[in-house]
């Protein structure tokens, strides 16, 4: 099956610093999703960006899908980005298109 | 819009009951609903993909006689352990999403179970 994989696995930041999370999948896709999940475990979507990019404030992803993989930009980071981020990749067709989540970035964000 | 709510959030059974979990759309019809478990400090994993008015499809080493989903609504899923055991204690999430207007899933807040 399609393998995702994050880095870094850990980060720690001080606040106010920017940082770049990637992701890199095994095959070619037909979407791309950028999740943050908060310490009480909700998923809050970030992006839907199967390519180019996207931004939302202090964050901003590129996917370049020709060469499979995504970035994460946060910037100015803040504590409340503290928490883990999957990348998340949607494979397959039609009833059976799925979502691949990568194995997460812990970032921790510091006075 | 996009909300989806799962229920209850927390939840602490005896090995061998049955647990029911709940998941609603509730601002938008859910063609397709996904559940997902979490263990500590891991990813999610899918465990099984169910359409409306439609048998569950579950993924590979998820047994379908313990797991019990149920989609019978295009607003709500249900997932039932069955015979819970305590290695079944996990983070479950579900999310939904409507086919119709593309594939971008939405999920719930998630339930912790707890199996003593």
């Amino acid at each position: 099956g399609i393998q995702v994989e994050q880095s870094p696995p850990d980060l720690i930041l001080q606040e106010g610093a920017n940082s770049t999370l990637r992701c890199n999948f095994s095959d070619s896709v037909n979407n791309l999703q950028w999740f943050h999940q908060n310490p009480w475990g909700q998923l809050i979507n970030l992006f839907y960006i199967p390519s180019g990019t996207k931004q939302n404030g202090r964050l901003s992803a590129t996917t370049v899908a020709t060469e499979r993989y995504s970035l994460l930009y946060i910037s100015s980071s803040q504590t409340t980005d503290s928490g883990v981020y999957f990348c998340a990749v949607e494979h397959g067709t039609g009833t059976a298109s799925k979502l691949t989540f990568g194995t997460g970035t812990r970032l921790q964000v510091t006075l | 819009g996009a909300v989806v709510s799962q229920h209850p959030s927390r939840v602490i059974c005896k090995s061998g009951t049955s647990v029911k979990i709940e998941c609603r759309s509730l601002d938008f019809q859910a063609t397709t609903m996904f559940w997902y478990r979490q263990f500590p400090k891991q990813s999610l994993m899918l465990m099984a993909t169910s359409n409306e008015g439609s048998k569950a499809t579950y993924e590979q080493g998820v047994e379908k006689d313990k797991f019990l989903i149920n989609h019978a609504s295009l607003t709500l899923s249900t997932l039932t352990v069955t015979s819970a055991h305590p290695e079944d204690s996990s983070f479950y999430i579900c999310s939904a999403t409507n086919r119709d207007r593309g594939y971008e899933q939405y999920f719930g807040p998630g339930t912790r179970l707890t199996v003593t």
